[in-house]
């Protein structure tokens, strides 16, 4: 059972363009939204979170936005760079010890 | 301030082999959570330490175990390995377990098994 379903798998863009990667989730209990950012040979680095009070959060060129009832939350990314090509990973934290449920991730390439 | 850090960077096991993967946690973080990352998917948590006692597990089976130092470094066993435990083992530490607690992941084990 897929608890955090990712989509796209796969994602081009111009350069200067807006990437955007969506997520959904299930389980209303989850309280604690972030993305994290994964090069290869790397492991993943968190890029920016989200809690379920708050329906906008932007950090740079990131932005999340969240919709608590459609249960689904998206990263934006403004100004796309070569250098954002990476594989992008939403995730849920679940239960009381900060475990976390990745989806499947999104690859990211941005194109000059 | 130091990151996470792990090791080795790549091991090679055959089946049926035992293997001890290590993790250094960040400075000041006391908490570290195991994860398995098959080739193109995300990663799978194992479980997470705490005060040197496991403090939750996910789906794996018992032969996945580990350990947390006073120091608060860790390892991952695996025994009996099998060839889909083939994977990147990231490691990643927290301040803590409670709310709001990001973590921080170490860039991984490479672990291949033949």
């Amino acid at each position: 059972q897929q608890q955090v379903k990712q989509s796209p798998q796969s994602l081009i863009v111009q350069k200067g363009g807006i990437s955007i990667i969506n997520c959904a989730y299930e389980n209303t209990a989850f309280d604690y939204f972030p993305w994290y950012q994964q090069f290869p040979g790397k492991g993943p680095a968190l890029l920016i979170a989200i809690r379920p009070d708050v329906s906008e959060k932007k950090e740079g060129r990131f932005t999340i936005s969240f919709n608590k009832s459609a249960k689904q939350f998206s990263l934006h990314i403004m100004d796309s760079q070569p250098g954002d090509s990476a594989t992008y990973f939403c995730a849920v934290r679940s239960g009381g010890y900060n475990k976390l449920i990745f989806g499947a991730g999104t690859r990211l390439a941005v194109h000059p | 301030e130091t990151g996470v850090t792990q090791s080795p960077t790549h091991l090679i096991k055959t089946r049926g082999q035992q293997v001890t993967l290590r993790c250094s946690s960040q400075s000041g973080h006391n908490t570290v959570s195991w994860y398995q990352q098959a080739l193109g998917q995300g990663p799978q948590f194992i479980f997470q330490y705490y005060r040197e006692e496991e403090n939750g597990r996910g789906n794996f089976p018992p032969r996945f175990s580990g350990l947390q130092f006073p120091n608060y470094s860790s390892e991952l066993n695996v025994n009996a390995l099998e060839l889909d435990d083939s994977a990147l083992y990231l490691c990643a530490s927290s301040p803590g377990t409670g709310d709001n607690q990001p973590q921080h992941f170490g860039d991984g084990t490479r672990l291949s098994i033949l």
